[in-house]
């Protein structure tokens, strides 16, 4: 079975700085990883895919790296702003699963003004 | 394009009745997910659909839950009965299923508050 961590649980930040986020898996015979993004009540918006091929991929003020072979990914978000504030989930497509994507149980951001 | 949509956004309803979700996933995408997101949790899936058929449906609580996917496109999933427990958000996704690494999308999803 294909564990998913996410670690911190939970983070304070000032507006500005630059922060990383961590996610870990167990299994890492992966079709890619997936960067989600949820705010309160509502459902996940996709920010990155990367698929297992990868290294990293980058989107803005975000990059998210992958290391398949230690089962690591990390999320960089850059001059952090307060409306970067939400939770962050990473999604993991194990390939002895189909289409299936196992999920961590997030990083809660708060970036204060 | 329209992303994924699902209906209705929120839903209060006392135990013991009957509830049910509707999805209406990206064209053209052939895989469809129902997850569920209990608070604080990351989202666990129920049941992925490929086309019609359901091919992973073995964490669905099949005492009370069923889905169908009907022509392949939208889907359905119903609760019946609803106990407390089943609070919770009710996500449905979906992706393409000739690609294995193709990118998922998530509809708002559904809150079910059971009371």
């Amino acid at each position: 079975k294909q564990e998913v961590t996410q670690i911190p649980a939970a983070l304070s930040v000032p507006e500005g700085e630059n922060l990383v986020l961590n996610c870990s898996f167990t299994d890492s015979a992966i079709y890619n990883l997936q960067w989600f993004r949820q705010d309160p009540g509502k459902g996940l918006t996709s920010l990155l895919l990367i698929q297992s091929s990868q290294r990293e991929q980058t989107s803005g003020r975000l990059n998210a790296s992958l290391d398949k072979s230690s089962g690591r990914s990390t999320l960089y978000i850059a001059a952090s702003q307060p409306g970067d504030s939400a939770t962050y989930l990473c999604a993991v497509k194990r390939v002895r699963a189909g289409n299936q994507f196992y999920f961590g149980t997030g990083t809660s951001l708060t970036v204060i003004p | 394009e329209a992303g994924v949509v699902q209906s209705p956004r929120y839903k209060i309803i006392e135990k013991k009745q009957p509830v049910a979700f509707w999805c209406n996933p990206i064209s053209g995408h052939n895989t469809l997910y129902w997850y569920r997101q209990n608070l604080g949790q990351g989202p666990e899936l129920l049941i992925r659909y490929e086309n019609e058929e359901a091919v992973d449906d073995s964490q669905l609580p099949k005492d009370r839950f069923s889905a169908e996917r009907l022509k392949g496109v939208d889907s359905t999933l119903k609760i019946q009965p609803a106990e407390l427990g089943d609070s919770a958000v009710y996500l449905c996704a979906s992706s393409s299923l000739t690609i294995q690494g193709t990118e998922a999308f998530f509809g708002q999803g559904t809150r079910l508050t059971v009371v």
